[in-house]
């Protein structure tokens, strides 16, 4: 089973801070998908990365893949409250399956 | 287009009871997921469905737990007897490609 590791698992900072969270893993993935999930919501896809070394820009959030495709980076600037929820990756498990990381719970103070 | 719904949204109830999660997957999608999701282990998939079949019930914990989806636009997550242990927020999903549309989840209480 291949599996995902998310860090830190909960990062809290003022608003204004630039910061970064990594989804690692030790197996090669074909894709990497990125979800925030707001309290009280289900996952909701921001981005997915297919090529070793892609970067993709979404606003202030900049999304890398690494190039042996195992990792996976999300760096957002000048963070704001509305960036507060919980951030999951995820990668293709065979023919259909996703597995998801952990998550990484944001909290952006005011 | 709602998107994926799911009801109730709140369950609570006392062990022992049976509890029946329902979900309605957007049209037009084939592929629809349940998920478990807790603090401690984060999101898990139950079992998923491929134009209404069940494919993968790895996930299902145990005997009281099934699902069924007699339809394209339906499926039902059940737990017969339902123990404290399985308090958690279940998510359903709908797919399109490996873009999974989720619902808002129902949050369940077991007392």
């Amino acid at each position: 089973t291949q599996l995902l590791e998310q860090s830190p698992q909960f990062l809290s900072i003022q608003e204004g801070e630039n910061l970064t969270v990594y989804c690692n893993s030790s197996s090669v993935f074909s894709s990497l998908q990125w979800y925030r999930q707001e309290p009280g919501e289900g996952p909701v896809l921001l981005v997915t990365v297919v090529t070793g070394g892609e970067v993709k820009k979404l606003k202030r959030l900049t999304f890398q893949f690494g190039d042996a495709r195992k990792d996976s980076s999300l760096h957002i600037t000048a963070a704001q409250p509305g960036d507060t929820g919980l951030y999951l990756c995820a990668g293709p498990q065979g023919a259909q399956k996703l597995v998801f990381g952990q998550g990484t719970r944001l909290t952006i103070n005011p | 287009d709602a998107g994926v719904i799911q009801s109730p949204r709140h369950e609570v109830t006392e062990m022992g009871q049976e509890v029946t999660l329902r979900c309605k997957p957007i049209s037009g999608h084939n592929s629809l997921f349940w998920y478990r999701q807790t603090m401690m282990r984060g999101l898990e998939l139950l079992i998923y469905f491929n134009n209404n079949v069940p494919i993968d019930d790895s996930g299902m914990p145990e005997d009281r737990f099934s699902a069924k989806m007699p339809n394209a636009s339906f499926s039902t997550l059940k737990i017969q007897p339902s123990e404290p242990r399985d308090s958690a927020v279940y998510f359903c999903a709908s797919t399109l490609g490996y873009q999974e549309f989720f619902g808002p989840g129902t949050r369940l209480t077991v007392l």
